[in-house]
């Protein structure tokens, strides 16, 4: 079975400043990857997927992760925080096993201004 | 297209009551998801199903029941609330052979009393 470790419960930035959210991941197959964000009281959102093609994933509101086989990780950075970023983010990993997505226990960003 | 849509969107229950959540895709996909979301806790699978007639058990299924007899409709029951499922529940679908992300529904926040 697949399954994911988000190893910061909690990432405080300043705007402007880089963010950088870290996933690992273990999988018997190739996996897909793929990172959601959810903003309060809302439902989930996708920023950006990897399924075999490129290994630098390019996502939506400039974010970016990169998807590292050797140490089974996909940390997903954004260059410059911005206010609106502030949210809970979730690493999600699915494979051929059964393709069930198996959910992190989700990273909460706060933006300071 | 609608994508995913569940309802109802919020649902108070008394212990002991049952109630059916619905969820409906119109994307023609193959596989159907429902979760379960608890603060600090990401979501957790409770069924899925990977086309019309096959359903299968996920991480937290005790206590829930679900039917596929479409490919458009996989609704959750819950037969006999407990204070244990107050919860906020998604359903998501996804096409398998494109290998395409999961798709959510807004989400059903259900409080049992």
């Amino acid at each position: 079975a697949q399954s994911v470790t988000q190893l910061d419960s909690h990432v405080s930035v300043s705007e402007g400043t880089p963010v950088l959210l870290r996933c690992n991941y273990s999988s018997s197959y190739s996996p897909s990857l793929f990172w959601y964000v959810q903003h309060p009281n809302k439902g989930l959102q996708l920023l950006l997927k990897y399924t075999s093609a490129a290994t630098l994933v390019k996502g939506i509101n400039g974010f970016e992760a990169e998807f590292k086989k050797s140490e089974t990780s996909f940390h997903l950075t954004k260059p410059s925080a911005h206010m609106s970023d502030a949210a809970e983010y979730f690493c999600v990993v699915s494979d051929q096993s059964d393709y069930k997505l198996s959910f992190g226990a989700g990273t909460t960003v706060t933006v300071r201004a | 297209n609608a994508g995913v849509t569940q309802t109802p969107k919020f649902r108070i229950l008394k212990i002991g009551q049952s109630m059916t959540l619905q969820c409906t895709q119109d994307m023609n996909h193959n596989y159907m998801y429902w979760y379960r979301q608890d603060p600090g806790m990401g979501l957790k699978l409770i069924y899925y199903s990977v086309g019309a007639g096959i359903t299968d058990k996920g991480e937290v299924p005790n206590g829930y029941n679900v039917s596929r007899s479409t490919t458009e409709d996989f609704p959750l029951r819950l037969e006999l609330a407990a204070p244990s499922q107050t919860s906020v529940y998604f359903c998501a679908s996804r096409n398998i052979i494109m290998n395409t992300e999961a798709f959510f529904g807004q989400g059903t926040r259900l409080t049992v009393v």
